[in-house]
């Protein structure tokens, strides 16, 4: 069982390039997020969506768009890299649960991305 | 504006101690709050979580003391190893805003042997 897998582990940009970071989960979650983790700030939820077709913006959704096309994928997309990006980012999954804001988030392993 | 807040940012404890970790929330309509784990070069996992309609929740050698009143929760973790070296993350989320989670800034904990 893979759970959720990221795409890549480790990428460069240089300043005003755009990529996408991938996003794959194989658990039928509902739920799935993007964060960053930067040191001393914890993790800031970038964007979320509650099902296919569905998005929204979290805490800090500058720079970033995402789309839900499918249940299992839910990429990331960065347009013109800017240094302010330089981060870990993780993609999570959760199952809706029925029960108030019980969310039981699974992580993948992250992707470092750095912006030069 | 940091919804939730954590301290210390690091903490040195030896073999056998017991680590405390303490976080404050502002928004009174949070309903959940969990507890993550992260090992370095992993992504963070669920260790404990606590309702507030109780004021303590123990499994094994974790705990969560909770205060509904203070806005405050805090995680020990007794007879702390060094396999307990790792991040941990206070979280909070409430039903209304769609159970996000909002987490603490984190606390990088070293065991010594």
């Amino acid at each position: 069982n893979a759970g959720v897998t990221q795409t890549p582990k480790f990428r460069i940009l240089k300043i005003g390039q755009s990529m996408t970071l991938q996003c794959a989960q194989d658990m039928n979650h509902n739920y799935m997020y993007w964060y960053r983790q930067d040191p001393g700030m914890g993790l800031k939820l970038i964007y979320y969506s509650v099902g296919a077709g569905i998005t929204d913006k979290g805490e800090v959704p500058n720079g970033y768009n995402v789309s839900r096309s499918t249940t299992e994928d839910f990429p990331l997309r960065l347009e013109l890299a800017a240094p302010s990006q330089t981060s870990v980012y993780f993609c999570a999954s959760s199952r809706t649960t029925g029960t108030a804001g019980a969310n039981v988030l699974t992580f993948g392993a992250g992707s470092r991305l750095t912006v030069l | 504006q940091q919804q939730v807040k954590q301290s210390p940012q690091s903490l040195i404890v030896q073999k056998g101690g017991i680590s405390i970790i303490n976080c404050a929330y502002e928004n009174t309509a949070f309903d959940y709050f969990p507890w993550y784990q992260q090992f370095p070069g992993k992504g963070p996992a669920l260790l404990i979580a606590i309702r507030p309609d109780v004021s303590e929740k123990k499994e094994g050698r974790f705990t969560i003391s909770f205060n509904k009143s203070a806005k405050q929760f805090s995680l020990h973790i007794m007879d702390s190893q060094p396999g307990d070296s790792a991040t941990y993350f206070c979280a909070a989320s409430s039903y209304n805003q769609g159970g996000k989670l909002i987490f603490g800034q984190g606390t990088e904990l070293s065991v010594k042997p």
